[in-house]
Order: C-alpha cells, then sequence, then structure tokens
C-alpha cells in the first residue's frame, strides 16, 4: 500500500514565524498535493505539482510555498504564519492518469498563536 | 479565514441499519467519482470508486450509484456499524490533458446509534 507520511501530527507555532510541513511518500508517485482542511469548508487546494520541480497554484496559495526537490518529498511552506493559517493540514499523493484517487497523510493540525 | 461555524450535513442512523449518503457533484465532464470516509482525527480514506461509464458498484457492504443526468452520486452502507461513523465526502475528477484534479464535496457527517 501506498504511505503517505507527514512528519507532524500537532504543531503550534508563533504568528510571524516560518513554518515547514513535510510529506513523503514511498510509492514513486508523480502527483502531490497540500490542501487544508477547515470545518464548514472541506477541502480546499493550495498547492499541487505533478513533477520534480514543477509546482502549480490551487485555490487558496496566498501566504503559501512549496518546493518539490525530490520525487518522493513534497514541503508545504508558511513564510510568516499568521493565525487564520491554523488549520489541519492534508498531503496527498496520486498516480499519474485519470482513474486513481489519492493516497492522504494522516494529517498535521497546526495552530498559530 | 474565519470559521463561521458552518455544520456539515448529519445523517444519524440506528446500528445494523442502511444508510444512503448523497453528494451533487458540479462539472457535467467529471468522468471519475470517488468516496472518502474520514474519522476524527485522521487523513481521508479511499472507499470505493466509480468511471462515468458505469452507473453502479459494488464493494464489501457499500455500494456507489452515479446518475449523470442529474449529476448525483450516491453512498450506501449496509447493515451500518458503530465504525462506519465518520465523515463521508464524493469527489468528482477534473481532467487536465492526461492528469486530472479531484474537487471534493464538503462532507456528511454519518452518526451511528448503537
Amino acid at each position: 500500500d501506498v504511505k503517505v507520511t507527514q512528519s507532524s501530527r500537532y504543531l503550534v507555532k508563533r504568528t510571524g514565524e516560518k513554518v515547514f510541513l513535510e510529506c513523503v511518500q514511498d510509492m514513486d508517485h508523480e502527483n502531490m498535493f497540500w490542501y487544508r482542511q477547515d470545518p464548514g469548508l472541506g477541502l480546499r487546494l493550495i498547492y499541487f505539482s505533478y513533477d520534480v520541480k514543477m509546482k502549480e497554484k490551487g485555490d487558496i496559495p496566498e501566504g503559501y510555498s512549496v518546493s518539490r526537490e525530490k520525487k518522493e518529498r513534497f514541503s508545504l511552506i508558511l513564510e510568516s504564519a499568521s493565525t487564520n493559517q491554523t488549520s489541519m493540514y492534508l498531503c496527498a499523493s496520486r498516480a499519474p492518469g485519470e482513474y486513481y484517487g489519492y493516497t492522504f497523510g494522516s494529517g498535521t493540525r497546526l495552530t498559530v498563536v | 479565514g474565519e470559521n463561521v461555524g458552518l455544520h456539515l450535513p448529519t445523517l444519524s442512523v440506528q446500528e445494523g441499519d442502511n444508510s444512503i449518503i448523497n453528494c451533487a457533484y458540479s462539472n457535467s465532464a467529471s468522468d471519475y467519482f470517488i468516496w472518502y470516509k474520514q474519522e476524527s482525527g485522521k487523513g481521508p480514506q479511499f472507499i470505493i470508486d466509480i468511471r462515468s461509464n458505469m452507473d453502479k458498484r459494488q464493494g464489501q457492504r457499500v455500494t456507489v450509484l452515479l446518475n449523470k443526468t442529474v449529476k448525483h452520486l450516491s453512498l450506501q452502507i449496509a447493515a451500518t456499524q458503530p465504525g462506519d461513523s465518520a465523515v463521508y465526502f464524493c469527489a468528482e475528477n477534473i481532467s487536465r490533458g492526461s492528469q486530472g484534479n479531484l474537487i471534493f464535496g464538503k462532507g456528511t457527517k454519518l452518526s451511528v446509534k448503537p
């Protein structure tokens, strides 16, 4: 089975800090995604990547950046954390092609104080 | 942004009963659909999928029905168990050439009463 591992389950950071959320998958998937999940708002796509060194903005990229230096690792960066970035962050990977679902990590619950 | 207190639709069923969770999708060109289950504190897990050239697919205790005419997807869970309590959400695939991103519904919370 594909495993998607997010490095932290819970994080507490201060406003203005630079925050790194790490995600690693072990099945050589090209496609990786970062979502945030908030009550009543569902899953919202922040950034995604279809290959190494490649990134595309999702629906809510403001305040975030990403890095994909290796195929298995997709990092989400909060350049200067703000309280409105308190959320559950979910990483997912997917094999290329139309008929595959995402495999999600367990999530990182980030609180910015 | 601020959470505005929106609540998920909730379905409450008795243990042993069948559950039906519904989803309306947005794009008539979507060609692939998935149901996910998310338990509290965990990431979403794949349950079952269906391609647009089918209208029904069955798994173990779960069935997905697709009605393309009205852009409606449903998940049926037979003999619902307490372990089925979770948030369920549907996803549709919007193709981008050979790639595609999933668009997720907001979810339905299933609560199973013992």
